[in-house]
């Protein structure tokens, strides 16, 4: 099963570019690279996810090399209320919630 | 917007109480799941269901059982609650579609147990 790894904290101020990286060096194939945000006293919520390559939504950017051991979060220009904890998620698409596996999460502060 | 439910906030109980954690959604989703959420620990899934009636171990289903007889609604059940419970409890859901681990939160259940 892979196992992600992510720094535990990063620390950061207002409208600076933030990356997280996450590590899964034993990925699988049909594995899916989701990332989660949470605040304080609230359940996860999806941020983006991506296969390969490059992803970008209104909100951030998933970057993946081609070995897809790791994958980093990119979040631009950020502001007070993007302190958060951020996770990473890696699993297969195949309907097998089992090997969904997730990090540990990085907690973000963003300083004025 | 996807809602997923749980029916309490906070919950205080004692050691070798039944405890019963609700969680509801309202968006017709397949797979629903319970974890904890510990600090140092991050997400632990306990059980999760892919439809009704249905139900798998996660990771740590020791002490705990699960019931879902509705679609909507997926119950966690702690059938003698210990200290070692104390935790923040979170459901989600997720269609079943090709991407499972997209998956919709409640707020979460912060239960203590004395």
């Amino acid at each position: 099963l892979a196992k992600t790894t992510q720094p535990i904290s990063m620390d950061s101020y207002e409208g600076q570019e933030v990356n997280i990286t996450c590590s899964h060096n034993n990925i699988a194939t049909n594995d899916y690279i989701t990332w989660y945000q949470q605040f304080p006293s609230q359940g996860p919520r999806f941020i983006i996810q991506g296969y390969k390559t490059k992803v970008t939504n209104e909100v951030a950017s998933l970057f993946i090399p081609a070995d897809r051991k790791s994958s980093t979060l990119s979040l631009p220009r950020v502001s007070l209320s993007d302190t958060a904890v951020y996770y990473c998620l890696v699993g297969d698409n195949a309907g097998n919630n089992r090997k969904l596996i997730w990090g540990l999460g990085t907690s973000l502060a963003v300083n004025p | 917007d996807v809602k997923v439910t749980q029916s309490s906030r906070y919950l205080v109980k004692r050691t070798g109480e039944k405890v019963f954690l609700e969680c509801v959604q309202d968006m017709d989703h397949e797979n629903m799941f319970w974890y904890r959420q510990d600090p140092g620990l991050g997400l632990r899934l306990i059980y999760f269901s892919y439809d009704v009636k249905m139900k798998e171990k996660g990771d740590i289903p020791e002490g705990y059982s699960v019931s879902r007889e509705k679609k909507e609604r997926f119950s966690l059940i702690l059938e003698s609650a210990s200290t070692n419970q104390t935790s923040m409890y979170l459901c989600a859901s997720s269609p079943l579609a090709d991407r499972p681990n997209i998956q919709y939160f409640g707020a979460g259940t912060r239960l203590s147990v004395l």
